[in-house]
């Protein structure tokens, strides 16, 4: 089936740094969404994005639509230790409601 | 007050049984979703519920069988488990069925001896 292909698929980084992870799809979406999972919880939203081109932010994270809709990028500014988790992309593709998560970025914060 | 609320958390049992996770959302949302994370953390979809009726089933053995008595409530009933059920189930809600903003609950970690 469609799979969201995220990179990198996982990250070591020190408290402070900045932060880029990107999601990309052999088809078209409509709709860009990134979620993000605490370890033992269910993922929760972080962005949405429905226009390509669009570039949203919230908070320290700031999230793009890729132009050709078949990418979509997220940044995240100063890291702090609270970031650590399991970071999604998902979208539903043109024309069909069921929405489909990517493979996940985990970040690490290295004391 | 809990949004999104599963039970049980955790679920420990033996190959063959038969379980029950429950889950009532209190959103207010009209559509419910099943989804399965396995030990990769991938997450997929399993059974969607618009108003109680389904709207989406996936390629899903016919021992996991959904029930939405109405529609603030999607349970999931699995028959005859087998190991490789083991995996972290969650339920989820939304307002509509084309939009992509999910509300979760915590996960329903079954473990199947």
């Amino acid at each position: 089936g469609q799979q969201l292909n995220q990179s990198p698929q996982s990250m070591f980084i020190q408290e402070g740094e900045d932060v880029s992870m990107n999601c990309t799809s052999s088809s078209i979406f409509n709709t860009w969404l990134w979620y993000k999972q605490d370890p033992g919880e269910g993922p929760v939203l972080l962005i949405a994005l429905y226009k390509a081109g669009e570039l949203t932010s919230n908070g320290r994270l700031t999230a793009q639509f890729g132009i050709t809709r078949k990418d979509s990028f997220l940044n995240i500014s100063a890291s702090i230790p609270s970031d650590v988790g399991i970071y999604f992309c998902a979208g539903p593709r043109t024309g069909n409601e069921k929405l489909t998560f990517g493979t996940g970025t985990r970040l690490t914060i290295i004391p | 007050d809990t949004a999104v609320s599963q039970t049980p958390k955790y679920l420990v049992t033996q190959m063959g049984n038969d379980k029950s996770i429950k889950c009532e959302q209190n959103l207010g949302h009209d559509t419910m979703y099943w989804y399965k994370q396995d030990s990769k953390k991938f997450l997929k979809i399993m059974f969607s519920y618009n108003n109680k009726e389904l709207i989406i089933n996936e390629t899903v053995p016919n021992r996991f069988s959904p029930k939405s008595p109405d529609k603030a409530h999607l349970n999931l009933h699995i028959n005859s488990l087998e190991l490789g059920d083991s995996a972290v189930y969650f339920c989820a809600s939304s307002q509509g069925i084309n939009t992509g903003e999910l509300f979760f609950g915590e996960g329903s970690r079954l473990t199947v001896l």
